[in-house]
C-alpha cells in the first residue's frame, strides 16, 4: 500500500522566517510527487516533481525531490502571514495516476 | 484562470437518501477524479474517469457510488443511499493530459444526519 508521511505535523513561525517541510514516501509505481497548499477549501497546486535533484522554484517557494532516498522538501523563504495553510504532499501512482496524500503540515505564520 | 466548479458548496441530507454532487471540470481537460476528505483526515482517492468510463476506483467506491458525465461539461458523483460515515468534503478534480498536474474544485461539504 502506498504511504506518504509528512513532517512536522504543525509548525508556528514568525514572518520573515524560512521553513522546510518534509515528505517521505513508499510507493510501488511512482509517477510524480506533488505539493499543494490547502487554505479553507480546495488544494491549490504548487509543484509537480518527477526527476531527482532538479529544484522547482516559484517566488519564495521551492521544492526538490530525491528519488533514491524517497523524499521531498518544500522550502518557503521570508514567510508571510498569507503563507499560513496546510501544505499537502501527494504521490501520483498507478495507471490512472491517482494521488495518495499525506496528512499535511499545518503552517502558521505569526505577524 | 479557468477553474473546476462544484455545486452545491454544502449539502445536508438524511441517512438513506440519494445525493448527486455536481462538477464542471476545466473545459479542455480529459481526466476527471473524485476525492473525499473526512474532517480531520487525509484526502482520499475515490475514482478516476477517462473516455467515458471509470479507469480506477478505490475500495471506498463501492456499489452505492456511481459517476457519470452526462454531457460535454458536467461530471457527477451519485451516492445512492447515504450513511452517516459518508459525511465529508468531496472534491472534484481534473487534468488536461495524463502527465499534467491535477486541479481541484472548492469541494462540496456533505453532511448526512
Amino acid at each position: 500500500e502506498d504511504k506518504v508521511v509528512q513532517s512536522p505535523l504543525s509548525l508556528v513561525v514568525h514572518e520573515g522566517d524560512t521553513v522546510t517541510l518534509n515528505c517521505s514516501y513508499e510507493v510501488t509505481n511512482f509517477r510524480s510527487l506533488l505539493w499543494y497548499k490547502q487554505e479553507k477549501k480546495a488544494p491549490t497546486f504548487l509543484f509537480m516533481l518527477t526527476s531527482s535533484g532538479i529544484e522547482k522554484k516559484s517566488g519564495r517557494l521551492s521544492s526538490i525531490l530525491d528519488k533514491k532516498e524517497l523524499f521531498s522538501i518544500l522550502n518557503i523563504t521570508a514567510t508571510q502571514t498569507g503563507d499560513s495553510a496546510v501544505y499537502l504532499c501527494a504521490i501520483e501512482s498507478g495507471s490512472a495516476r491517482q494521488l495518495t496524500f499525506g496528512s499535511g503540515t499545518q503552517l502558521t505564520v505569526l505577524p | 484562470e479557468p477553474e473546476v466548479t462544484q455545486t452545491p458548496s454544502h449539502q445536508v441530507t438524511q441517512m438513506g437518501q440519494e445525493v448527486i454532487l455536481r462538477c464542471v471540470p476545466i473545459s479542455n481537460h480529459l481526466y476527471f477524479y473524485w476525492y473525499r476528505q473526512i474532517l480531520g483526515q487525509k484526502v482520499e482517492f475515490l475514482v478516476s474517469f477517462y473516455n467515458n468510463e471509470i479507469s480506477e476506483k478505490s475500495e471506498i467506491f463501492d456499489d452505492q457510488f456511481s459517476v457519470e458525465r452526462p454531457d460535454g461539461s458536467n461530471f457527477t458523483l451519485k451516492i445512492r443511499s447515504t450513511k452517516l460515515e459518508d459525511s465529508a468534503m468531496y472534491f472534484c478534480a481534473s487534468k488536461r493530459t495524463i502527465n499534467s498536474p491535477l486541479h481541484f474544485g472548492n469541494g462540496t461539504r456533505l453532511t448526512v444526519t
